[in-house]
């Protein structure tokens, strides 16, 4: 079974900071790893998504992603926020086989951009 | 075409009513899911149908009756639901790939029930 475990339940932040968002996985067999953005009163837009090679990953909206298999974590940055980057941020991993590629989620992250 | 569509974005609805919530995609997607989502928690899976077949059902209460049409086409159907069953509710499609399995989610449909 998996879990995921996203450290902080809000992340306050000043524009134009740079900002980390956590994310730890438990897994016992291989995962992809994704991470999503809700913006108010919308649905999830993925932003990222880890099923192998290289461990940095590129995204959309400037954000990007380590993949650190011995720490099992997949923290999600971003050098320069902008008060547009304010939304939940959930983590999530996915078997690479098996039950529907199901997702586990993570509880999830509210950034809030403080002007 | 690559969103995931889903009507009405608002609904309310009585105990005693009985609605239907759509969803529908046109990128050649096999697989498709329904998710209920609460304030400030992630989705929860509802359903998930596998090239139109009901493959899992996480347990839901029989009020929520999914419904694969066609390859495009998701419905969730409402009969005698519960205050408690308020949310949002999220469809999303992946193609059925093995190895690709990203899933495009719609805007969601914000169901109240009084």
């Amino acid at each position: 079974a998996q879990s995921v475990t996203q450290l902080d339940s809000q992340v306050p932040v000043f524009e134009e900071a740079p900002v980390e968002l956590r994310c730890n996985y438990s897994s016992s067999v291989s995962v992809y790893l994704f991470w999503y953005v809700q913006y108010p009163n919308q649905g999830l837009q993925l932003l990222l998504k880890y099923l192998s090679g290289s461990t940095l990953v590129k995204g959309i909206n400037g954000f990007e992603a380590e993949f650190n298999k011995s720490q099992t974590s997949f923290h999600l940055r971003k050098p320069s926020v902008h008060i547009s980057d304010t939304a939940e941020y959930f983590c999530a991993v996915s078997p690479p086989a098996g039950s529907n590629y199901q997702l586990i989620w993570g509880a999830g992250t509210k950034l809030i951009i403080k002007p | 075409d690559t969103e995931v569509t889903q009507t009405p974005k608002h609904l309310v609805m009585g105990m005693t009513n009985k609605k239907s919530l759509k969803c529908e995609q046109h990128m050649g997607h096999r697989a498709m899911y329904w998710y209920k989502q609460k304030a400030k928690k992630p989705p929860e899976l509802m359903f998930v149908y596998s090239y139109e077949k009901l493959s899992i059902n996480e347990s839901v209460p029989s009020r929520f009756s999914p419904e694969c049409p066609n390859s495009s086409l998701l419905n969730l159907h409402l009969h005698a639901l519960q205050p408690e069953d308020s949310a949002l509710y999220l469809c999303a499609s992946r193609q059925g790939l093995a190895g690709n399995n990203e899933q495009f989610f719609g805007p969601g449909t914000r169901l109240t029930v009084l």
